[in-house]
């Protein structure tokens, strides 16, 4: 899984699976916590956050854990779609906004 | 509604070149930051700022300018460009709260892939 800092994984998995793509973060003060979605040539696009207060948030087809007492955080996509594949990255608060290098999703047909 | 929209898309320049690049958003937002991707790196803050008028260095500001004239818009400057700035620049905007991040979740543009020869 991926760590702020580390060079880029990758995950393949077929069309209809689940998909859980992992962010190690560094610091046990951070606050809050977000999960973005990057596709080739595009911008990064928010797809959930947590606070450090919760445990686990729930959006569309999408689900974040939030594990303090490890310090890792993960995003859980449902029935994954070809049009899941993109870059996938976290980003935790800490004061300081600090961003993971991402996950390449791939998603086979 | 467009959202955050980064002007130009793609440059190259010769090392020693100046330009700007302009970020616009159209959502009232208070905060716009100033952000490099590189390859296998995340995203590395150089300037942001928290309201018309103010800014301020972020991880790496050596090399860039920043000003913010009016609240939507956010230009970001190279006074003379170096192959070290070779990069993707991502421009984002969040609404205010509490710390410069907010603890809200920030809006990007789609870049612009600047190379320097």
């Amino acid at each position: 899984g991926e760590s702020v800092g580390l060079h880029l994984p990758t995950l393949s998995v077929q069309e209809g699976d689940n998909s859980i793509i992992n962010c190690a973060y560094s610091n046990s003060a951070s606050d809050y916590f977000i999960w973005y979605k990057q596709e080739s040539g595009k911008g990064p696009q928010f797809i959930i956050d947590i606070r450090s207060n919760m445990d686990k948030r729930q959006g569309q087809r999408v689900t974040v854990l939030l594990n303090k007492t490890v310090k890792h955080l993960s995003l859980q996509i449902a029935a994954t779609q070809p049009g899941d594949s993109a870059v996938y990255f976290c980003a935790e608060n800490m004061g300081d906004m600090r961003f993971g290098a991402g996950t390449r999703l791939t998603v086979k047909p | 509604n467009a959202g955050v929209t980064q002007t130009p898309k793609f440059r190259v320049l010769k090392t020693g070149q100046s330009m700007t690049l302009l970020c616009a958003q159209d959502m009232n937002h208070e905060y716009m930051y100033w952000y490099r991707q590189d390859p296998g790196m995340g995203l590395r803050l150089i300037h942001y700022s928290v309201g018309e008028g103010t800014t301020a260095k972020g991880e790496v500001p050596d090399g860039y300018n920043v000003s913010r004239l009016k609240k939507q818009n956010f230009l970001l400057g190279l006074e003379s460009a170096a192959p070290s700035q070779t990069s993707v620049y991502f421009c984002a905007s969040t609404q205010h709260g509490q710390g410069i991040y907010s603890n809200q979740p920030q809006h990007f543009g789609d870049g612009t892939r600047l190379s320097i020869l």
